[in-house]
């Protein structure tokens, strides 16, 4: 079982709508927890990073929430446009680095 | 700075045969990632280096991939011998510190025949 579930696995909503996307993990020890929007054919782009005493960072019209008790992560992301179609990847480092799966979210207009 | 550079782009090759990914980290950072990305296995840390030195490795997946940081601006990731099995989008990532945003290269795709 992967220390990093992810969900959904894929998304699809209306632009202009929000979007929740989960991250669940069991990595221990806990370091940091990393939220990256990867486009189709590029690389992974840092949305956010989270240490175990922050419970939440924004970054623009992406906020992730933490945690760290219950070991939950999630991306909302607001108003959503067209450029936001892309696969939003949770990673968590410990004494190794998790990844996640990966959502696949597609934003139609 | 141009960001993470990964050369080449695209490299396909035949079974058996060495192939050698060239990363540039931006100038300043400490840290050096190289990952694989496949379909089925999704992203997975192969190694990183920390002021020119590997810390992990442990992600490597067998004596055939070996990984080189000869300066600060520089390192490879050499397959001898390639597999099909090997096929996949190689990143590069760099960053200042360890618990800092880590920028990607815009990878190598590798296809092994």
């Amino acid at each position: 079982k992967n220390q990093v579930e992810q969900s959904p696995q894929s998304l699809i909503i209306l632009e202009g709508k929000n979007c929740t996307l989960q991250c669940n993990y069991t990595v221990s020890p806990f370091s940091n927890l990393r939220w990256y929007k990867q486009d189709t054919g590029r690389g992974p782009v840092s949305l956010t990073i989270m240490t175990f005493s922050e419970n939440t960072k924004s970054n623009g019209r992406y906020t992730a929430t933490l945690d760290a008790d219950t070991k939950q992560s999630s991306l909302h992301i607001t108003a959503s446009q067209l450029s936001d179609s892309a696969s939003y990847i949770c990673v968590v480092s410990g004494r190794g680095m998790r990844f996640g799966a990966g959502t696949r979210l597609t934003v139609k207009p | 700075d141009a960001g993470v550079i990964q050369s080449p782009r695209h490299e396909v090759t035949e079974m058996g045969q060495e192939v050698t990914l060239r990363c540039k980290p931006i100038s300043g950072h400490d840290y050096l990632f190289w990952y694989r990305q496949t379909m089925m296995r999704g992203l997975e840390l192969l190694i990183y280096f920390n002021n020119n030195v590997p810390i992990d490795d442990s992600g490597m997946p067998e004596d055939r991939f070996s990984a080189k940081m000869p300066n600060a601006s520089f390192s490879t990731l050499k397959i001898q011998p390639s597999e099909p099995r090997d096929s996949a989008v190689y990143f590069c990532a760099s960053s200042q510190h360890r618990e800092t945003e880590a920028f990607f290269g815009q990878g190598t795709r590798l296809t092994v025949v």
